[in-house]
C-alpha cells in the first residue's frame, strides 16, 4: 500500500520568515496530494491540494510543488503568522469516482513565533 | 454546503463497555465513508472504509468484530467499539467525500471530515 512519509516533525519560524514542510510518497500510482491542517481537537481542513498533471499551486500565501518523478511534494507558507501555527499533514491517494482513500503524512507541528 | 458531523464529540466510558459513534452527512449523500483514528500527536490512520449497503472494508491490523461499522443509509455511518478497553482511547474522525470539484483540469471528490469523537475508556 501507499506510504507517505513528512519531514520535519517540528518546525518553529520566526513572524514573517517561510515554512517549508516536505513529503514523500511510495505509490506511483497516487494522483491526488492533499494539504491540511488541524487545529489542536478539531477536523483537518484542507488547504491547498495538488494533482499529479500539475507541477505547481499557489493560493495567497500558499504554495505546493509537485515532482512526480522523485515522488516528492511540497507545501510552502510565505510570511508566516501566529494563526500558522497548527499541526500540517500531508496526504496522498489515487482519485476514484466515489471517494479516494486518504494516506497521511506523520504530521509537521509548526509553531510561528511574534 | 459539505457538511459533516459527528455524535457524541465526547465520550468516556468504563472497560468492557461498548460505544458507539455516528457520522452523519448533513446536506449530501455518501456511499462511502471512511474512519480514521488518530492518538495523541499522531497522525490519521485509516481504520475502515464504509459502504453503504455492504460490508466495511478494514485496513491491516484493524479488528472487524472490534470496531463494527454499519452504513444504513446515504448520510450515516456509525462506528461501534465494542468491550473497549484503555487502549482503545483515540481520537476517531470520519471523512466523506463529496463533489465533483475541478483541479488541474480533472474532476474528483473532496474529503469532508467530522469534528472528531474523542474517546476515553477508563
Amino acid at each position: 500500500g501507499e506510504n507517505v512519509e513528512q519531514h520535519p516533525s517540528t518546525l518553529s519560524v520566526q513572524e514573517g520568515d517561510s515554512a517549508v514542510i516536505k513529503c514523500t510518497y511510495s505509490d506511483s500510482a497516487s494522483n491526488y496530494f492533499p494539504w491540511y491542517k488541524q487545529e489542536l481537537g478539531k477536523r483537518p481542513q484542507l488547504i491547498i491540494d495538488i494533482r499529479s498533471n500539475v507541477g505547481e499551486k499557489k493560493d495567497q500565501r500558499i504554495a505546493v510543488t509537485l515532482n512526480k518523478t522523485a515522488k516528492h511534494f511540497s507545501l510552502h507558507i510565505t510570511e508566516t503568522q501566529p494563526e500558522d501555527s497548527a499541526v500540517y499533514f500531508c496526504a496522498a491517494s489515487k482519485v476514484k469516482a466515489a471517494g479516494n482513500k486518504l494516506t497521511f503524512g506523520g504530521g509537521t507541528r509548526v509553531l510561528v513565533k511574534p | 454546503g459539505a457538511v459533516v458531523s459527528q455524535h457524541p464529540s465526547r465520550v468516556i466510558c468504563k472497560s468492557g463497555t461498548s460505544v458507539k459513534i455516528e457520522c452523519r452527512s448533513l446536506d449530501f449523500q455518501a456511499t462511502t465513508m471512511f474512519w480514521y483514528r488518530q492518538f495523541p500527536k499522531q497522525s490519521l490512520m485509516l481504520m475502515a472504509t464504509s459502504n453503504e449497503g455492504s460490508k466495511a472494508t478494514y485496513e491491516q491490523g484493524v479488528e472487524k468484530d472490534k470496531f463494527l461499522i454499519n452504513h444504513a443509509s446515504l448520510t450515516l455511518s456509525t462506528l461501534t467499539v465494542t468491550s473497549a478497553h484503555p487502549e482503545d482511547s483515540s481520537f476517531y474522525i470520519c471523512s466523506a467525500p463529496h463533489g465533483p470539484r475541478t483541479s488541474g483540469g480533472a474532476h474528483f471528490n473532496e474529503q469532508f471530515f467530522g469534528p472528531g469523537t474523542r474517546l476515553t475508556v477508563l
